[in-house]
């Protein structure tokens, strides 16, 4: 079946350092999804890549999608404590409106 | 509007007992979702929906029943609880123009099983 990997598990940074998460399909998909889920709260859609190779940035926040569509990555930019929680990644591989999900990334940032 | 909301947030159930986990929404979207979030094992499609009337098995369904009786609402029971079902559930809704979608998730409903 479809998998999705996300590395690392973890991740602490000082504030002000960078930040990237990477996520691994074991097939192309027809896109990829990044959502943000706070300590105790609910995963929150940030944004949605469709092309092959593309690039998508929100204020800090830069999200690629591979040539190959299997891969993808968020990267931040001096982060803030304000960017602490879990970054999932999702996958569709139908396009069918079917998301699976990456174990996530767990990030700390240190004041 | 609300979004998606759950109820209850907060549920402790003995083994061998039946509960059902309430989702409805009032953004009009066809398509819903029931997910399992564990430690260290992001979140799983238990079961989904892609209109009223429809549902469809997830990544792993065993142990659960769903309902879509109504577009706004979705419904996920457990007939006899297990301890293994032990978890936070979420519920999510979303659009879909054939192109470009994205999930609203509700606030979660945390599950213990005793």
């Amino acid at each position: 079946g479809q998998q999705v990997m996300q590395i690392p598990q973890y991740q602490h940074v000082q504030e002000g350092e960078d930040f990237t998460t990477y996520c691994n399909s074991s097939t192309t998909l027809s896109n990829i999804q990044w959502y943000k889920q706070r300590p105790g709260g609910h995963p929150v859609f940030l944004i949605q890549l469709v092309k092959s190779g593309e690039v998508k940035k929100q204020k800090r926040l830069t999200f690629q999608f591979g040539e190959a569509k299997k891969n993808s990555s968020l990267h931040i930019t001096a982060t803030q404590t304000t960017d602490v929680g879990t970054y999932f990644c999702a996958g569709d591989q139908t396009g069918a409106n079917n998301l699976f999900f990456g174990t996530g990334t767990r990030l700390t940032v240190i004041p | 509007n609300a979004g998606v909301t759950q109820t209850p947030k907060f549920r402790v159930l003995k083994t061998g007992q039946s509960m059902t986990l309430l989702c409805a929404q009032d953004m009009n979207h066809e398509y819903m979702y029931w997910y399992r979030q564990d430690p260290g094992m992001g979140l799983r499609l238990i079961h989904y929906s892609v209109g009223e009337g429809t549902t469809a098995k997830g990544e792993v369904p065993d142990g659960y029943n769903v309902s879509r009786l109504k577009k706004q609402n979705f419904l996920l029971g457990l007939e006899s609880a297990a301890p293994s079902q032990t978890s936070v559930y979420f519920c999510a809704s979303s659009y879909w123009d054939g192109a470009n979608y994205g999930y609203t998730f509700g606030s979660g409903t945390r599950l213990t099983v005793v």
